[in-house]
């Protein structure tokens, strides 16, 4: 069963462009919504990270947008960068062990 | 120690051979969690610890893996006469406290197992 859905699968942007990946979730009892960097070869990397009671947060250039009824949730990679290139998963944290349940991921390619 | 470390990083083994997957979680933790990582997927639950009580082990994929954490701060998975649809890479993430001011979860740079 898949709670937590993401897409694209892969995304090619051209430096200085905006990235936009985007997640819905199905489980209302999540509470804690992050996204994770990975670098091949790496752990994934506590990016930014959102409460459901906040529909927007920005942390210099990566931007999580948050809609509670659609249970949606996006990131904005704004001025895309070559170091930008990795693998971007949302995830959602919720349950007894309050784990996170990750999306699928998508491949961001940077262009210089 | 100032992340989590986990070790061996690259274990080849051979079908039927059990494997013991170690991780030092950032000093402090109280929660500790394995995931596991299939090639080209994000990654998914195994179990969880709280100190050294294991909470919820619902995601281990059957009687063959096993987790400890018997002091509360070292963690080790074992796998016990694996397959090649073990294969993966075994993350483990550690985060300070198990409420909402502890929420962040730091991962490891992952176990690359692979079973031939």
């Amino acid at each position: 069963q898949q709670q937590v859905k993401q897409s694209p699968q892969s995304l090619i942007v051209q430096k200085g462009g905006i990235s936009i990946i985007n997640c819905a979730y199905e489980n209302t009892a999540f509470d804690y919504f992050p996204w994770y960097q990975q670098f091949p070869g790496k752990g994934p990397a506590l990016l930014i990270a959102i409460r459901p009671d906040v529909s927007e947060k920005k942390e210099g250039r990566f931007t999580i947008s948050f809609n509670k009824s659609a249970k949606q949730f996006s990131l904005h990679i704004m001025d895309s960068q070559p170091g930008d290139s990795a693998t971007y998963f949302c995830a959602a944290r919720g349950g007894s062990a309050r784990q996170l349940t990750f999306g699928s991921g998508t491949q961001l390619t940077v262009l210089p | 120690g100032a992340g989590v470390s986990q070790s061996p990083r690259y274990k080849v083994a051979k079908r039927g051979q059990d494997v013991a997957l170690r991780c030092d979680p950032i000093s402090g933790h109280v929660s500790l969690f394995w995931y596991q990582q299939a090639l080209g997927q994000g990654p998914e639950f195994l179990t969880y610890f709280q100190n050294e009580a294991q909470l919820d082990k619902s995601g281990l994929p059957s009687d063959r893996f096993f987790a400890e954490r018997p002091e509360g701060s070292v963690s080790t998975l074992k796998i016990q006469r694996t397959q090649q649809e073990d294969s993966a890479v075994y993350l483990c993430a550690s985060s300070l406290a198990h409420t909402p001011t502890g929420n962040t979860i730091y991962f490891g740079e992952g176990s690359w197992l692979t079973v031939v």
